[in-house]
């Protein structure tokens, strides 16, 4: 069993806050990661996928950086705005996608 | 215009009746996912085919059962549910089977067994 962590589970911020979280997998036989955001009664929709080691992607305010080495992903978001909250989850493929359990962002007007 | 969808959205049974989740995509991909989205929200890929092949075949009990008839469907059959059952599914397509390839999810089916 492949262990996917996304750390934390949930986070609280005020409007205006940067704010970033983690995804960590292991690092051995990984293809690319994919990130998404998941808004209450939507379907998941695609962020970012990232392959090489030291990627970087950003859209907008949202960004993602990728280390292969180690193993982890960060997503950031300068000055969260409430129409951010959403869970986002992140998906290495390793021959086949594996997701993580999701950070649940709550952004407070 | 819904680029991948599903049918039924809720579905509630009994247990040992047999029942099917339709998933159909007008994206013209190739490639075609369910997942189980288990009790602790993790999304776990059941199965995928690709141009109506199955190519991803899970740990799943053999009462679920694929069928593409086509490339743009994907449906799922299961067999005497159980209360076990009981989760959301998810329908997903990608353009092809490759790591890269963007999913693009459907709005899941809620299935509750009693």
């Amino acid at each position: 069993i492949l262990n996917v962590e996304q750390s934390p589970q949930s986070l609280h911020v005020q409007e205006g806050d940067s704010t970033n979280f983690t995804c960590s997998f292991p690092s051995s036989n990984f293809y690319a990661l994919h990130w998404y955001r998941w808004e209450t009664a939507k379907s998941p929709e695609a962020l970012f996928v990232m392959t090489l080691n030291g990627d970087e992607k950003k859209k907008g305010r949202i960004s993602a950086t990728l280390n292969t080495k180690e193993g982890y992903s960060y997503l950031y978001i300068k000055g969260s705005q409430p129409e951010d909250s959403a869970t986002y989850l992140c998906a290495p493929n390793f021959n086949k996608f594996y997701f993580g359990s999701g950070t649940k962002l709550n952004v407070k007007p | 215009d819904t680029a991948v969808s599903q049918t039924p959205k809720y579905l509630v049974t009994q247990m040992g009746n047999d029942k099917s989740i339709k998933c159909e995509q007008n994206l013209g991909h190739d490639t075609m996912y369910w997942y189980k989205q288990d009790s602790k929200k993790f999304l776990k890929i059941m199965f995928s085919y690709n141009n109506k092949e199955l190519i991803i075949n899970e740990t799943v009990p053999n009462r679920f059962s694929p069928k593409s008839p086509d490339k743009a469907h994907l449906n799922l059959h299961i067999n005497s549910l159980e209360l076990g059952d009981s989760a959301v599914y998810f329908c997903a397509s990608s353009q092809d089977r490759g790591p890269q390839e963007t999913q693009y999810f459907g709005p899941g089916t809620r299935l509750l067994v009693l």
